[in-house]
């Protein structure tokens, strides 16, 4: 699987757009962009996947350079729920490589 | 739809004892994830099951670590002797094959473990 790269750490003011970046400079043609996020104390929650193409859901959305070697997840109105760690995965469809292969993700805080 | 249960929650052990953690995935999912997610760091996976066959084990500790899904739904995991380094979240995660390959996993709230 490609490897990502992300900030450690970002914060963001409540109510604001909250963007985080994402690079994934190796990512082969049939591989998928995904974001899970894990709020403390839970276990990571599914927010949005993307190929190539801009993707928008009720709770976030993607947008993937048109070389497809970064993203950057959208929380257009941050609320202080939204704390979190947040995890961008690239992976593949094809059987055998369809694990998650998590990194240290990016550490969301929204502060009031 | 009721999400993917584990039990227990919390489980403190000494060193050398053995423990064993419980997942009930969703309801007619099919895959089901073992993961184990060390303090600061992000989930690393230890089995994946299709219905109860193995389709990963490569990174699970086979000298001490086993894991089983009889009749394709539930499943255990244990450790036997555990290990101070074995102290961590056990997560377990469920995912369905229908429709496609690009389903989301779903994770339970996790075991954590203690080990002293």
């Amino acid at each position: 699987d490609a490897k990502t790269t992300q900030p450690t750490s970002m914060d963001c003011a409540e109510g604001r757009a909250a963007n985080l970046p994402c690079n994934h400079s190796t990512i082969s043609g049939n591989e998928y962009v995904y974001w899970y996020r894990q709020i403390h104390s839970q276990g990571p929650q599914y927010i949005i996947h993307g190929l190539k193409n801009n993707e928008t859901n009720e709770m976030a959305s993607l947008i993937i350079t048109e070389d497809r070697k970064s993203s950057t997840l959208i929380l257009p109105h941050a609320t202080l729920r939204d704390t979190a760690v947040y995890y961008c995965i690239v992976r593949g469809l094809i059987q055998g490589a369809q694990k998650l292969v998590f990194g240290q993700g990016t550490r969301l805080t929204i502060n009031p | 739809e009721a999400g993917v249960a584990q039990s227990p929650r919390y489980k403190i052990i000494e060193k050398r004892q053995s423990v064993a953690f419980w997942c009930n995935p969703i309801s007619g999912h099919a895959t089901l994830y073992w993961y184990q997610q060390i303090l600061g760091q992000g989930p690393k996976l230890l089995i994946q099951f299709q219905n109860n066959g193995v389709v990963d084990d490569s990174q699970l500790p086979k000298d001490r670590f086993s894991a089983e899904r009889l009749k394709g739904v539930d499943s255990t995991l244990k450790i036997q002797p555990a290990k101070l380094e074995d102290s961590a979240v056990y997560l377990c995660a469920s995912r369905s094959v229908v429709g496609g390959n690009y389903n989301e996993q779903f994770f339970g709230p996790g075991t954590r473990l203690t080990v002293l």
